[in-house]
Order: structure tokens, then sequence, then C-alpha cells
């Protein structure tokens, strides 16, 4: 079976600190990928990252970094310097090859405090 | 290049009644699926049209349906309304082949509330 966990239901953080959201995730698949996403007050799920699982690579973008190890399942989302525009629900996701479907996680709330 | 656009924004109805909402897909993307966002949980997918056929289903009854139309619009129908069918529902569309997990973009969603 396919699962998500993101077992940090809420984290509060003041600007300016990192912040590290954590995700874990089950399959059996050998194709397979994964995604964040970050949905705002408004609803709006905002595409952030999509892995393969032949590329274990660190990635950066800017402020937001992600490190994947399938040795522990994990793909863990890092903000650094955390601001307040990043306030919002960050989702992970698993999608298979073999499927055309994306599994959430329930989701982390983070609050960044001014 | 037009993002995804769902209509309406919001939506209020009584149980039993029927509802149809509706999802106009980002430009060049050919594959439309359809989620449901409980308060506080994360998005669970109904089903996904791919070339106006349902391409794949979850785990939800056949009171859901849906359609694309040729213009890769997509419609979500949902009969009999339960209470439990109050929620946010996303629309989010891809360009695929039919098969694999593409990057999907997602719409602002509309939020049903169930009387």
């Amino acid at each position: 079976a396919q699962k998500v966990t993101q077992a940090q239901t809420e984290i509060s953080v003041v600007e300016k600190e990192d912040v590290t959201l954590d995700c874990v995730y089950e399959t059996r698949d050998t194709t397979y990928y994964l995604f964040w996403y970050k949905q705002p007050p408004s609803g709006e799920l905002v595409f952030l990252i999509r892995r393969n699982s032949f590329d274990e690579q660190n990635e950066i973008s800017g402020r937001y970094s992600w490190n994947f190890q399938k040795s522990t399942s994990s793909f863990n989302f890092t903000i650094t310097a955390s601001q307040v525009v990043d306030s919002a629900v960050y989702f992970c996701a698993l999608g298979m090859d073999s499927s055309y479907k994306l599994i959430f996680g329930s989701g982390t709330r983070l609050l960044v405090r001014p | 290049e037009t993002g995804v656009t769902q209509s309406p924004t919001h939506l209020i109805k009584t149980r039993g009644q029927q509802v149809t909402l509706r999802c106009s897909s980002q430009s060049g993307h050919n594959t439309v699926s359809w989620y449901q966002q409980a308060l506080g949980q994360g998005p669970q997918f109904i089903f996904q049209y791919y070339r106006e056929e349902e391409n794949g289903r979850g785990n939800f009854p056949p009171r859901f349906s849906g359609l694309q139309f040729p213009n890769y619009s997509s419609e979500l129908n949902v009969n009999a309304l339960e209470l439990d069918d109050s929620a946010l529902y996303l629309c989010a569309s891809s360009l695929a082949s039919g098969t694999s997990a593409r990057e999907q973009f997602f719409g602002p969603g509309t939020r049903l509330t169930v009387l």
C-alpha cells in the first residue's frame, strides 16, 4: 500500500528561523515521484517540486531545499530564513509510475511569526 | 499562459440535492483530476479524465461522476448530497499520456457546504 506520513501537524517559528518539514513515504514501486505543494489560506495548491525515485540529489531553490533519502524513505523540506509569507499548509505527495493519482499526506501547518 | 480556473468559488446546498462543479484546465494540458479535501486533511483523489474518458477512480461512490469536454475542461457532478460531502473540491490539470504522475497544477477550488 502507498502512504505518506507528515508527522508534524503544526510548526510555529519566528521569522528568520530555519524550519524543516518532514515527509515519510511508503511504496513498493521502484519508480515513483515525490512532490511538495504549498496551500496558502486562499486554498489553491501551489506546486513546489517534483523528484523521481532515481534522482537522490538534493535540490536548492532560493530559500527552499529538499533532502531525498531512499534509505529512510524520506523527502524533507527545509525553508531557510523563514518569512511571514511562508505561513501556509505544506503537503507532501507521492505518485507512482503505474498510476495517475497523487497520494497526499495530512499536511503540516507552518506559522511564521514576525 | 492561463492557469487552472474553477467555478463557482463557494456553494451551499442542502442534503439530497445535486451539484455541478466546473474546471478549466491550464492552457496546453489534456488531463484533469479531481480531489476532495475535507477540513484539516490532505486532498483525496476522486477521479481523472484523459481524452474525455475516466482514466482512473479513487474510493468514491458512483454518485460522484464527471465529464471532460473536447477543450479539456471538466465537470464534477455529485448526486444525492450528504453532509460529509462538505469539502473543498480541487481540480488539477496536467500534460500526460494517460499514465504516470506528472506535475499536477491545481485550481483555487470550490468550497461546497452541505446543510
